[in-house]
């Protein structure tokens, strides 16, 4: 068990509208992540961060932000949600253990419907 | 940029039978490869990895080798049972963003009793 818990599971909001996701870890790792799943596409990244106040971009950042005030929350953050950005988002940990080959351990996922 | 393709699924087999998943892969520098599985319902966990070519990751009778020669990491298994239904990504790291997994589209795989 790593530690990941994601809030809310699941969500539906309207166009337009704010929506916040949490992770939260309990082992105080360094680097934390958010991808999206959706159809044909696997996971993409949204953005990730390698520790408190220090965040970066990945593939897929507009219209999504991302904050990391404690080193056990990571809130990826819509300001203004979409019907395209209805999917399933995962949040992610890299433990120190993996060596920085890349091996990451996942949440259970925050399903978003975006009416 | 990097990049995962992966055989386009569904695919169905019934028990026992031998599974193979293909997976080629576009990188930058030398990557490190890896097979996730996600279970209906959960998050994605490591099934296997490899660091370096020729290296064949291995973990529940699943197998894969780091084909260097061809850009390749096919997951195979030799007999298949029903709880192995489940998403399975292939993905990388490159040495230019060794902590940024690229993923492939994932391949569904249903084992049939």
């Amino acid at each position: 068990d790593a530690g990941i818990t994601q809030s809310p599971r699941h969500k539906v909001t309207e166009t337009g509208t704010p929506v916040t996701l949490r992770c939260h870890q309990t082992e105080n790792h360094r680097y934390m992540y958010w991808y999206r799943q959706d159809p044909g596409h696997g996971l993409r990244l949204i953005h990730y961060s390698y520790g408190v106040k220090d965040t970066d971009k990945g593939e897929v950042s507009d219209g999504y932000s991302v904050s990391r005030s404690k080193t056990e929350d990571f809130l990826l953050t819509l300001e203004s949600a979409t019907s395209s950005q209805t999917s399933v988002y995962f949040c992610a940990i890299s433990p120190p253990s993996s060596g920085g080959t890349g091996e990451l351990f996942f949440g259970e996922g925050s399903r978003l419907t975006v009416l | 940029g990097n990049s995962v393709t992966q055989m386009e699924g569904p695919v169905t087999l019934s028990e026992e039978a031998f599974l193979t998943i293909n997976c080629t892969y576009t990188a930058t520098g030398y990557p490190s490869l890896f097979w996730y599985v996600q279970y209906p319902g959960e998050g994605l966990q490591l099934l296997l990895k490899a660091t370096k070519a020729d290296d064949k990751g291995s973990n529940k009778g699943f197998e894969a080798t780091y084909r260097k020669e061809t850009t390749s990491f096919h997951l195979e298994k030799g007999s298949v049972q029903v709880s192995d239904s489940a998403v399975y990504f292939c993905a990388l790291t490159s040495s230019g963003s060794a902590r940024q997994l690229t993923f492939g589209s994932g391949t569904q795989l249903t084992v049939l009793p």
